[in-house]
């Protein structure tokens, strides 16, 4: 089992531009998660879902977008990277019967 | 906001020596978790509390749980310098975590 990868492990964009992180977990795990965290800041949540098609949202959603179109993947868009996203980003799952999560190893965005 | 708040923000310890963090939160918890980031790492799991237990062990660890004071600790036992990494407590409230700030903890030889 690979668990929670995360797809790109980093990138640098210019403000304006547009990016999609990938997540995938092969636990079929039906609660996905994204984070990110900045320094002396813990993680905050952005986005989560409960299953496939569905999406919420969590404490910072604004920026940013997600799609839940397979159970295994969950997708964060940026649509117009502004450097205050610059930040590393953390993908999460956990099944519904237990309540601890499993995360990927994150993806370090730096926005110019 | 941050759910939690942890104390200290950073330790320093010799090998052997015991490692304790504290963790304080706001709001009404369904259980409170802790979890270990190593530098560059993504998070893991290392123990779960449920909110009507007082206390749990799992290995070296230990953790408490005071629901009426809102705060939980997390004791490490006889650290070893594969210890050193950032720890994080995290409430846990209708299927979502909150994370506290973290305290990094290093453990010298």
């Amino acid at each position: 089992n690979a668990g929670v990868t995360q797809t790109p492990k980093f990138r640098v964009l210019k403000t304006g531009q547009s990016m999609t992180l990938l997540c995938a977990q092969d636990m079929n795990h039906e609660y996905m998660y994204w984070y990110r965290q900045d320094p002396g800041m813990g993680l905050r949540l952005i986005h989560y879902s409960v299953g496939e098609g569905t999406t919420a949202k969590g404490e910072v959603p604004d920026g940013y977008n997600v799609s839940r179109l397979k159970k295994q993947n969950f997708l964060l868009g940026l649509e117009s990277a502004a450097p205050s996203q610059t930040s590393v980003y953390f993908c999460a799952s956990r099944d519904t019967s237990h309540s601890e999560q499993y995360f990927g190893p994150g993806t370090r965005l730096t926005v110019t | 906001s941050q759910q939690g708040e942890e104390d200290p923000q950073a330790l320093s310890i010799q090998e052997g020596e015991n490692a304790t963090m504290n963790c304080s939160y706001k709001t009404s918890i369904n259980n409170l978790q802790w979890y270990r980031q190593n530098s560059g790492r993504g998070l893991v799991h290392l123990i779960l509390i449920r909110s009507n237990e007082r206390e749990k062990h799992s290995g070296r660890l230990r953790v408490t749980l005071d629901t009426s004071k809102k705060s939980s600790s997390l004791l490490i036992t006889a650290s070893r310098a594969a210890d050193t990494a950032s720890y994080f407590c995290a409430t846990d409230t209708a299927s979502k975590l909150t994370f506290g700030t973290g305290t990094r903890l290093q453990v010298t030889l």
